[in-house]
C-alpha cells in the first residue's frame, strides 16, 4: 500500500546549523510533495511544497528537493534559529487527493 | 477572513459511546479533510468532502462518518468509540477540487481522549 518514510524522527542541531529531513514514497502516482511544521497545539502549516515536474525549489532558508526516480524528497534549513524547533512532516498527495504523511521529525534548534 | 476552526478543543468520553466534532472551513473554501493524528505519530487521512459529497475515504471503518453543510462547514462523527479512537482529530480545508496542488489549511484540532 501507500508509505511514505520519514528520517530522522528526531533531529538536535546548534543555531546557525543547517538541518536535513529525508523521505522516501511508494505510491508512482504522488504527484505533489507538501511539507508541514507543526508548533505545540497547533495544526500542521504548510512550509514549502514542490509538484512532481520540478526537481528543486527554495524559500528563503528553506529548500526542497525531489528524485522521482529514486521515490525520495528532503527539506534542507539553512541558519537554523530556535523558532524553527517544532515537528516537520513531509507528505505527498496523489491522483485519490489523499494526502499521506510521514511520521514526523521532531528537530530541536539549541541556542 | 478567517481560519479553520475546529470544536471542541478537548473531549473526554468513555468506550461505547458516540462524538460529533465540528470543523468551520476557510472563507471560500468548499472541500474538507479529515485526519487522525496519534501521539507521536503523522495525521492519517479519514475522508474528504467535497460540496456536500464524500470525495475520497482512507482505511476507516463504517463507524467513522462525515457531513458536510452547504455553507461548507464540517462534522465528523465516530459511533461506538474504542480506546485507541483516542488521538488528535484535525480538518483541513482548500478551495476546490480537481487538482492535488490545492492547499490545505489545518485547523488546531480537537484532542479526543476515550477512557
Amino acid at each position: 500500500g501507500e508509505n511514505v518514510e520519514q528520517h530522522p524522527s528526531t533531529l538536535s542541531v546548534q543555531e546557525g546549523d543547517s538541518a536535513v529531513i529525508k523521505c522516501t514514497y511508494s505510491d508512482s502516482a504522488s504527484n505533489y510533495f507538501p511539507w508541514y511544521k507543526q508548533e505545540l497545539g497547533k495544526g500542521p502549516q504548510l512550509i514549502i511544497d514542490i509538484r512532481s515536474n520540478v526537481g528543486e525549489k527554495k524559500d528563503q532558508r528553506i529548500a526542497v528537493t525531489l528524485n522521482k526516480t529514486a521515490k525520495h524528497f528532503s527539506l534542507h534549513i539553512t541558519e537554523t534559529q530556535p523558532e524553527d524547533s517544532a515537528v516537520y512532516f513531509c507528505a505527498t498527495v496523489g491522483g485519490g487527493f489523499k494526502t499521506i504523511f510521514g511520521a514526523g521529525t521532531r528537530l530541536f534548534v539549541k541556542a | 477572513e478567517t481560519g479553520v476552526t475546529q470544536s471542541p478543543t478537548h473531549l473526554i468520553k468513555t468506550r461505547g459511546q458516540q462524538v460529533t466534532l465540528r470543523c468551520s472551513s476557510q472563507s471560500g473554501h468548499n472541500t474538507v479533510s479529515w485526519y487522525q493524528q496519534a501521539l507521536g505519530q503523522g495525521p492519517q487521512f479519514i475522508f474528504q468532502y467535497y460540496r456536500e459529497e464524500e470525495n475520497g475515504r482512507g482505511n476507516f471503518p463504517p463507524r467513522f462518518s462525515g457531513l458536510q453543510f452547504p455553507n461548507y462547514s464540517s462534522e465528523l462523527n465516530v459511533n461506538a468509540l474504542e480506546l485507541d479512537d483516542s488521538a488528535l482529530y484535525l480538518c483541513a480545508s482548500s478551495l476546490d477540487v480537481g487538482a492535488s496542488y490545492n492547499e490545505q489549511f489545518f485547523g488546531p484540532g480537537t484532542r479526543l481522549t476515550v477512557l
